[in-house]
């Protein structure tokens, strides 16, 4: 167990439609990243934020959106839905004091999109 | 923007025997090469790093070694087991002050009893 939390573990939902999922950091960790991962596609960074802040941008769809709340956990928001959305979304916590720092996994969302 | 390349994309091997997963990287300035094993449907777990300012780190039947000058850093599992099938993934990062790592495609690693 990292000690990263993702709520819900598995999300089937309809084309067009609009999700949530949520991550809430380890314990003492500032920094949450946001991935997708899909069969052909490997592990694609999407979003970075810090204490609240966002810090970095990947290849993040402008149909998804996330954000950090005052107690560390964070959001990543997904709509108007398609059949190619369907992946693992996993987050990711670090501390990222003073230097490049390991990242833990949480468990993942497995989302599928009909 | 880091490059990062890893080969092969799968590997077969016997139960005992050495596996070896290498990875290139583009940047020089990367300094930070984390190694991470996912299993199906599963986290990717952090098994083992190094930092550019080491050339070897062991960690019981892991080894990862790094070799700046060339631009490229190996997993090496010894003594092979079944329970080491998994997927692992090389990652480089730290290039520009940046924390976001670029990962390889992945090794599907198969131990055969």
């Amino acid at each position: 167990d990292s000690g990263v939390t993702q709520t819900p573990k598995h999300l089937i939902t309809a084309t067009g439609q609009r999700v949530t999922l949520r991550c809430s950091p380890r314990s003492g960790d500032l920094s949450v990243y946001w991935y997708q991962q899909s069969l052909d596609q490997g592990l694609q960074f999407l979003i970075q934020y810090y204490n609240g802040e966002e810090r970095a941008k990947g290849n993040i769809l402008e149909r998804f959106s996330a954000q950090q709340f005052p107690d560390l956990h964070s959001e990543l928001n997904l709509s108007s839905l398609e059949l190619g959305d369907s992946a693992l979304y996993f987050c990711a916590s670090s501390v990222e004091g003073t230097g490049v720092t390991e990242q833990y996994f949480g468990p993942g969302t497995r989302l599928t999109v009909t | 923007g880091e490059n990062v390349e890893q080969h092969p994309s799968t590997l077969s091997v016997q139960e005992g025997d050495s596996a070896v997963i290498k990875c290139t990287y583009s940047d020089s300035a990367s300094n930070y090469f984390p190694w991470y094993k996912q299993e199906l449907g599963k986290r990717p777990q952090l098994i083992i790093d190094i930092r550019s300012n080491v050339g070897e780190k062991k960690d019981q039947r892991i080894a990862v070694t790094l070799n700046k000058t060339a631009k490229h850093f190996s997993l090496h599992i010894t003594e092979t087991q079944p329970e080491d099938s998994a997927v692992y993934f090389c990652a480089a990062s730290g290039s520009g002050g940046s924390y976001i790592p670029t990962f390889g495609r992945g090794t599907s690693l198969i131990v055969h009893p």
